[in-house]
């Protein structure tokens, strides 16, 4: 999906576990972010980044931890996971030109 | 605060019954208005952008219009691989896009 990876596309964890989902693109755009995918929620920001070194709080943030050290990648970390982060995740990148965002193909974690 | 609401939840057609999806919203100072489509297990898909009151775009079967208040999603003739959950996007200011929670559309042949 438009050069956006993410990794891995499946994952279960135990309560309390940690764990990083990566997304990496190869398009050099400066917007990335990370979206939660939940039935009857609809996509809800997690995090967000506008370049390298910065980053800033979507509507969900709690219980995440991003961080962008290259324009390229931004990971998404679970320090301590619970059940209530079990999602799907989303990565998405965005043209800055339109406006329009492209999505990885998801990240479907499990917390038990 | 942005906003953005869907409406029907869910659509069910059988094969070639002409509808339309909708999206409302309420924005400060609207940017672009995003159509996605998603399909189970995969990523939302980009359709259109649209950016101003009485714009249209096509592509297809869909054709998206827009007003100052709300935009359609007009299905023509649909077939049964136009299944899918669609989903509209709301960009304003230098904020995030705002998405809806999605039409989740059944096509019957």
């Amino acid at each position: 999906n438009a050069g956006v990876t993410q990794t891995p596309k499946f994952q279960v964890l135990k309560t309390g576990q940690s764990m990083t989902l990566q997304c990496a693109q190869d398009m050099n755009h400066e917007y990335m972010s990370w979206y939660r995918q939940d039935p009857g929620m609809g996509l809800r920001l997690i995090h967000y980044s506008v370049g390298a070194g910065i980053t800033d709080q979507g509507e969900v943030p709690n219980g995440y931890n991003v961080s962008r050290s290259t324009t390229e990648d931004f990971p998404l970390r679970l320090l301590s996971a619970a059940p209530s982060q079990t999602s799907v995740y989303f990565c998405a990148i965005r043209q800055e030109a339109t406006g329009e965002l492209f999505f990885g193909e998801g990240s479907r974690l499990t917390v038990l | 605060e942005d906003q953005v609401t869907q409406s029907p939840e869910a659509l069910r057609l059988q094969e070639g019954e002409s509808s339309s999806l909708n999206c409302s919203y309420t924005v400060s100072g609207l940017r672009g208005l995003f159509w996605y489509r998603q399909d189970p297990g995969k990523g939302p898909e980009f359709l259109f952008t649209l950016y101003s009151a009485g714009e249209e775009k096509e592509k297809e079967r869909l054709k998206a219009t827009l007003t100052k208040k709300e935009s359609f999603l007009h299905i023509t003739a649909p077939k049964p691989e136009d299944s899918a959950t669609y989903l509209c996007a709301v960009h304003s200011g230098n904020t995030p896009l705002v998405f809806g929670k999605g039409t989740r559309l059944s096509v019957i042949a």
